[in-house]
């Protein structure tokens, strides 16, 4: 089955350690995003990839930077996490015809 | 600016009954599209449905539905006979046209729904 990918499904790093979280796709999606989202809380978009083009959103801290490979694989880097940065992170994808969004599993991160 | 506002943040059924989570959205787009997701305890997002603006007619997926009122800005979700795999966080979001080709979501808090045998 086409699918979004996110591994680890849990991730615990130290205060300050970086820390990559990754996403792939099967899709062929040639769109594909990152959420951070706190508990209780909606998603909120960090950033998006329109093939190699990088699109940050304004109000992402800079300690937050994402690489795309190819086409199927995206990482979330977050430079030097702090406890605030604990959430689970969301990788999406989508056509750039389309407005649906298909959303991975999910990594949780704790920060310790 | 867009919002989406879910007034409901809690709500607990018992199996079989009907429930309709709300969804209030505001946009100056002329053209936007609305969607409802639901996101398991396993954490992934699913998409239930996308709606145009230009589009009320109201749809029917099984024991889910959806009331798309334009007039009211509104976009309910009823889930009739629930059962207890409805068990989730609902949420309802809202992207205007494309910028680029990135189709914004705008989401609204989301609605925890419980459902007891």
């Amino acid at each position: 089955d086409a699918m979004v990918i996110q591994n680890p499904r849990y991730q615990v790093t130290q205060f300050g350690k970086p820390v990559t979280l990754s996403c792939s796709q099967t899709l062929n999606h040639n769109v594909m995003y990152w959420y951070q989202q706190k508990s209780s809380q909606a998603p909120k978009l960090l950033f998006h990839y329109y093939d190699k083009d990088f699109n940050n959103e304004a109000d992402t801290p800079d300690n937050f930077q994402s690489r795309r490979p190819n086409t199927s694989f995206c990482f979330l880097d977050i430079r030097s996490p702090g406890l605030g940065d604990a959430a689970m992170y969301l990788c999406a994808t989508s056509r750039e015809d389309s407005y649906e969004q298909y959303f991975g599993p999910g990594t949780r991160l704790t920060v310790t | 600016a867009q919002k989406v506002t879910q007034a409901q943040t809690e709500i607990s059924v018992v199996e079989k009954e009907d429930v309709t989570l709300d969804c209030v959205y505001e946009t100056r787009d002329t053209t936007y599209y609305l969607f409802w997701y639901k996101q398991p305890p396993s954490g992934e997002l699913v998409f239930l449905i996308r709606r145009n603006s230009f589009d009320e007619q109201n749809e029917i997926s099984g024991r889910y539905s959806w009331n798309f009122q334009k007039s009211t800005s509104s976009f309910n979700f009823t889930i009739t006979a629930s059962q207890v795999v409805d068990s989730a966080v609902y949420f309802c979001a809202l992207s205007g046209r494309k910028d680029g080709a990135n189709s914004k979501l705008t989401f609204g808090k989301g609605i925890t729904l419980s459902v007891r045998p």
